[in-house]
C-alpha cells in the first residue's frame, strides 16, 4: 500500500509569488489533513478534510491559503502571494476514519522556501 | 493549547530500554492520548495510542495510570533509528485533529 505523498518534496520561491502543494493520500482514506511547521514553532493543524468537504479550517492563517480536494481524492494548498513568514514544512496526513481513535498517516512533508 | 506536559530531552543507551513520560492531568475522559514520533526530515509517524488500558504494540508500550493523568511511553530496546522527537498528543477533537507540542528529544547513544 502506498503511503501518503506529498509534492514537491522543495519549493523556493520568490515573495509575492504562488505556490502550489499538493498531497496524494493513502487509497480510500476519507480524512485528510494539512499541517505546517514553520522555523522554530511547533507543527501546528491547518485544515481537516472529510472527502472533498472541508471539514475544519480554523487553523488557515490567512486568505492567501486555499486549500482544495476535487473529487475527494488528492488536495492542494495554494499559497498567492507568497510572504516570507510562510516558510517550512508542510505536512499532509490521511485517514481512514475520523475519530478520537484513529492513526493518521502522514507524509515526507514539503519544504516551502520563500525569499 | 497542547495540554500535555513533556521534558524537553531523554537520554538512552542503545538497548536500554526507554520511559517516556507525558502529563495531561485536564484530560476529560473521552480523550484519547496518542503518542508519535518523527525522525530527522521526516514526517511524523504514529506510535501508539490508547484511552484507559495500556497498550502494546510492536513498537512500543504505552501504560497509562488509573486516573489517566499521565501516561508513559515505553521503547523496550532503544536503538539508534529511535532517536526521534516523540509526541505526546490528546485528541479532543471528534474528527482526530492532532495538536503537538514541543515532544521530547530523545537522544540514543551507542
Amino acid at each position: 500500500e502506498a503511503g501518503v505523498t506529498q509534492f514537491p518534496s522543495h519549493s523556493v520561491i520568490e515573495k509575492g509569488q504562488t505556490v502550489t502543494l499538493r498531497c496524494d493520500p493513502i487509497s480510500g482514506h476519507d480524512n485528510l489533513y494539512w499541517y505546517r511547521r514553520v522555523m522554530g514553532k511547533e507543527i501546528k493543524f491547518l485544515l481537516h478534510f472529510v472527502k472533498e468537504s472541508k471539514q475544519d479550517e480554523s487553523g488557515m492563517p490567512n486568505n492567501r491559503f486555499l486549500a482544495e480536494r476535487t473529487g475527494g481524492t488528492y488536495s492542494t494548498l495554494k499559497v498567492q502571494p507568497a510572504e516570507l513568514e510562510d516558510s517550512g514544512v508542510y505536512f499532509c496526513a490521511s485517514s481512514r476514519t475520523g475519530g478520537r481513535g484513529t492513526e493518521a498517516f502522514f507524509g515526507q512533508g514539503t519544504r516551502l522556501t520563500v525569499v | 493549547d497542547a495540554k500535555t506536559t513533556q521534558p524537553n530531552s531523554m537520554e538512552s543507551n542503545e538497548e536500554e530500554p526507554v520511559h517516556l513520560p507525558c502529563n495531561h492531568s485536564t484530560i476529560s475522559g473521552t480523550d484519547y492520548i496518542h503518542w508519535y514520533r518523527q525522525l530527522p526530515s521526516q514526517g511524523p509517524e504514529y506510535v501508539i495510542h490508547g484511552l484507559t488500558s495500556n497498550v502494546n504494540n510492536r513498537m512500543a508500550s504505552l501504560a497509562i495510570a488509573e486516573d489517566r493523568k499521565s501516561s508513559t511511553l515505553i521503547l523496550h530496546r532503544a536503538t539508534l533509528r529511535d532517536a526521534a522527537v516523540y509526541y505526546c498528543i490528546l485528541i479532543t477533537d471528534s474528527w482526530g485533529k492532532l495538536q503537538f507540542g514541543a515532544g521530547t528529544q530523545v537522544v540514543v547513544t551507542p
